[in-house]
């Protein structure tokens, strides 16, 4: 079945490790995003990438890095930099339409906590 | 400057009831997107619908409906006859006013609907 597969669902990370949620999608969409989710504050964008090879910041990129080799994958990397880091990350993908906003197809997601 | 705002929290109803989740939006751009997402408790965010700037028709699929309406910012969401399997988190979304350079969302808040048997 086609989709977005992250990993690992559940993650808990010591202060000071960097760690690296993994995002893979089958459904050969050139754009990819990460989104982080907290409690009563929505999803706000961290980096997204429209084509292999290129990314951008998007919101609340401090403290995570990401990298686009493949068209299917687009890891992030939570550093220790990130002063919050626990979390719930969701990456989402989406067919790149130019001027028509296409719907962003989404994974079930990775929670992090820093312990 | 650009925003979704979905005042309500949350919402409990008991099955059956009608429910209707609110979503005003700010935008400087003429053409925009609206969408409505659904998160239930595995994670991940189903998409739901996605609106045009210059639609400003109703739409009514099965139990749902969406009110657009420009005069007064709003994308209102109605789910008739609630069911317990439509609780869940939802979100309203606004593309951002990038003139369509890329498929970046603002979303909202998000509201927590349960719906009691």
């Amino acid at each position: 079945d086609g989709g977005i597969t992250q990993s690992p669902k559940y993650l808990f990370r010591k202060e000071g490790q960097n760690v690296t949620l993994s995002c893979e999608q089958n459904l050969n969409h050139d754009a990819m995003y990460w989104y982080r989710q907290d409690p009563g504050q929505g999803l706000r964008l961290i980096y997204y990438s429209q084509i292999v090879n290129d990314f951008q910041k998007g919101d609340i990129a401090e403290g995570y890095s990401v990298s686009r080799e493949k068209k299917e994958s687009f890891p992030l990397t939570v550093t220790s930099a990130q002063k919050n880091p626990t979390a719930f990350y969701l990456c989402a993908s989406s067919i790149w339409r130019g001027l028509n906003t296409g719907e962003l197809f989404f994974g079930e997601g990775s929670r992090l906590t820093v312990l | 400057a650009q925003k979704v705002t979905q005042a309500q929290t949350e919402i409990s109803v008991v099955e059956k009831e009608d429910v209707t989740l609110d979503c005003v939006y700010e935008t400087r751009d003429t053409t925009y997107y609206l969408f409505w997402y659904k998160q239930p408790p595995s994670g991940e965010l189903v998409f739901l619908i996605r609106r045009n700037s210059f639609d400003e028709q109703n739409e009514i699929s099965g139990r749902y409906s969406w009110n657009f309406q420009k005069s007064t910012s709003s994308f209102n969401f109605t789910i008739t006859a609630s069911q317990v399997v439509d609780s869940a988190v939802y979100f309203c979304a606004l593309s951002e006013a990038d003139g369509g350079a890329t498929n970046k969302l603002i979303f909202g808040t998000g509201t927590l609907l349960a719906v009691q048997p």
